[in-house]
């Protein structure tokens, strides 16, 4: 199956930094990327949407000057976290898609926790 | 969106089959139903997607109720890396192909 890669895997940073995760489709151009955020024993939550060359599409309650998303290119996605705190510590993870029809399945990265101390 | 209901955690025994229910009364004829699963520190695993047919894969069945309204994702020899979170999800075709996980279902497998 296809492959994608969170870059880097884990990261801890003082608070009030702002921390960048890459999310990258290995073996196939990915028109579509997800982003979610999982806390300790809780289900994935959506994020944001993100089509290449056009601005994401952020779930309710996200941030976006928080949680800046870009999608430069077919195969590459950025999660930025910006003036992280305690708070945004968690397990964030990625996925992507090569088009937006449904029957087709979603590829997940492994996932990057990140820790603000 | 739509949404799913299981039951919060299943056992199995090792290389006995496991039947993991899904209810999804209000699904939509747009709607694809969908699982995933993940390992623990993991990222999700696609299993399976079905619209109206039973599906079969390498790695698992999937039973579709003639109603749409529920369904069951069906393991036919569990073994202990098949331990792991599954979610039954509705996808819409008209939302873009978002998934929007529920809770799911904890599966354990003992030796």
């Amino acid at each position: 199956g296809a492959v994608v890669s969170q870059h880097p895997s884990r990261v801890i940073c003082k608070s009030g930094t702002s921390v960048k995760i890459e999310c990258r489709s290995l073996d196939f151009q990915a028109t579509t990327m997800f982003w979610y955020r999982q806390f300790p024993k809780q289900s994935l939550m959506l994020m944001a949407t993100s089509n290449e060359g056009s601005k994401a599409t952020y779930e309710q309650g996200v941030e976006k000057d928080k949680f800046l998303i870009n999608h430069a290119s077919l195969t590459l996605s950025t999660l930025t976290v910006t003036s992280a705190h305690p708070e945004d510590s968690s397990f964030y993870i990625c996925s992507a898609s090569q088009d937006s029809v449904s029957y087709n399945e979603q590829f997940f990265g492994p996932g990057t926790r990140l820790t603000v101390l | 969106d739509a949404k799913t209901t299981q039951p919060n955690s299943m056992e199995s025994n090792e290389e006995e089959p496991v039947h993991l229910p899904c209810n999804h009364s209000t699904i939509s004829g747009t709607d694809y139903i969908h699982w995933y699963r993940q390992l623990p520190s993991q990222g999700p695993e696609y299993v399976i997607h079905g619209l109206t047919s039973n599906v079969n894969n390498r790695m698992a069945s999937l039973a579709i109720a003639e109603d749409r309204k529920s369904s069951t994702l069906i393991l036919h020899r569990a073994t202990l890396r098949d331990a792991a979170v599954y979610y039954c999800i509705l996808r819409d075709r008209n939302q873009g192909g978002k998934l929007i996980f529920g809770q799911g279902t904890e599966l354990s497998v003992k030796p």
